[in-house]
């Protein structure tokens, strides 16, 4: 059974920084790329990154503009968003994702809450 | 490439058929998914490629469209389809949602 655990929700002070992690089982995790999406208060949801299976090739949302960073590692089927310079705005859930196919998100985390503050 | 979903809100009965539009600001060809968000639940795929039902949706979902215009239609409403819905294109980075469309029981 496909299984994506996040780690816990965590408050952070504005100009922070901290890393989501997100562990896969279930599935051969080299063998799909993964996406980061969030979903922030009043704004619906917004999609942040994508890497590729093997980390060759990262793609981001244009309200990231430098302060996120996505990564894998394949040997502990481990994906991970490094966050920097947090501001107010990035408060919301955040999701990993197994992307199907053209990157449809087909099996989503439980989230973790991140708190701006 | 934007998405713009309407309406943005609905209420209706159980039994009703109910319609959601999604469109896109260019061409996307067929590379459109819609999603189910209940709350404080986790995004749920319910179509892809535009009318590709997925393995486990009841088949009271369908999605149909191409090019810019998209809809996804629930047959007959039921109690546990209240959630907000959303388009996403897969057509080029970066990957965008549309709007969200909040969907209620009357």
């Amino acid at each position: 059974e496909v299984h994506l655990e996040q780690s816990g929700g965590v408050v952070v002070q504005p100009g922070g920084s901290l890393r989501l992690s997100c562990a896969a089982s279930g599935f051969k995790f080299d063998d799909y790329a993964m996406h980061w999406v969030r979903q922030v208060p009043g704004k619906g949801l917004q999609w942040v990154s994508l890497i590729t299976w093997d980390g060759t090739y990262t793609y981001y949302g244009d309200f990231v503009e430098g302060h996120f960073a996505i990564s894998r590692d394949n040997s502990k089927n481990y994906l991970y968003l490094e966050m920097k310079s947090l501001r107010l705005e990035d408060t919301g859930i955040y999701y990993c994702a197994r992307a199907l196919g053209m990157g449809y998100l087909d099996y989503c985390g439980q989230g973790t809450l991140v708190t701006v503050s | 490439i934007q998405l713009t979903q309407s309406p943005s809100s609905l209420s209706a009965s159980v039994g009703d058929r109910v319609t959601i539009t999604c469109r896109a600001s260019q061409d996307i060809d067929s590379h459109l998914a819609w999603y189910q968000r209940k709350l404080g639940k986790a995004p749920r795929l319910l179509i892809y490629a535009a009318s590709v039902l997925q393995t486990g949706v009841p088949s009271r979902f369908s999605g149909s469209g191409s090019e810019t215009d998209f809809t996804l239609t629930i047959s007959s409403l039921q109690s546990e389809d209240v959630a907000t819905y959303y388009c996403q294109q897969l057509s080029a980075f970066p990957l965008t949602f549309g709007g969200g469309t909040n969907v209620e029981i009357k």
